[in-house]
């Protein structure tokens, strides 16, 4: 069955460093979407994207982040300064026609130091 | 954002016996819902959905059920096996005009199921 796939598992930065997150959606899906789960609190949406473009973003999501999709397979979460607050597992998902759900990634443990 | 409830953190059943995982929500523009089942150290996975169109749905030993009046669905494992043995989160999709359908989830409830 296809999945969702991310990595690195694990990224360990430095405080002030820049990140990227990568993931590889499934591959005739259509939108794409981050999501972050710090620890012990629930798991919250951070952007969505569709056509090439954010169609949504949630108010974590600020001028810190970015979300590209360089090609036709990669779809990347970059924060530009990370903060100690930052530190997350950070899930990626897809979906494909509206009325499907979405399918998640293991996600990126990502711990700033 | 207590716009999703799951008010028990955590649930023990017997193997064989029925789950019941409950989830209560407050936005009236939720118009689908969904549960997802996660292992330590993986993303969620999909379970089981349901349209707010419907009251029922069911797949295998799963069934979600939805109660639109008191804004509350709920998960029926029957039987329950060891292996189910995880968290379960719910989570529900804004119908809104702008929304591209991100998911709101609960907290999440612990799932234990003893042989």
């Amino acid at each position: 069955e296809p999945e969702v796939t991310q990595t690195p598992s694990h990224q360990v930065t430095q405080m002030g460093q820049e990140v990227i997150l990568r993931c590889v959606p499934i591959s005739n899906h259509l939108y794409f979407y981050w999501y972050r789960q710090i620890l012990g609190q629930k798991v919250e949406f951070l952007v969505s994207f569709y056509n090439n473009e954010i169609s949504e973003k949630s108010e974590i999501f600020d001028d810190q982040f970015s979300v590209e999709r360089p090609d036709g397979s990669n779809f990347t979460l970059k924060i530009r300064s990370t903060k100690l607050e930052d530190s997350a597992m950070y899930f990626c998902a897809s979906r494909g026609t509206y009325n499907q759900p979405q399918h998640f990634g293991d996600g990126t443990r990502l711990s700033i130091l | 954002d207590q716009q999703v409830k799951q008010n028990s953190p955590s649930l023990s059943v017997q193997e064989g016996r029925i789950s019941i995982l409950n989830c209560d929500y407050t936005n009236s523009m939720f118009d689908y819902f969904l549960w997802y089942k996660k292992y330590p150290a993986e993303g969620p996975t999909f379970l089981i959905s349901i349209s707010s169109i419907k009251d029922k749905n069911e797949d295998g030993r799963f069934t979600v059920f939805l109660n639109k009046s008191a804004k509350h669905l709920s998960l029926h494992i029957v039987p329950s096996q060891p292996g189910d043995s995880a968290v379960y989160f719910c989570a529900a999709r804004n119908a809104g005009g702008t929304s591209y359908g991100k998911l709101t989830f609960g907290q999440g409830t612990i799932l234990t199921v003893h042989p």
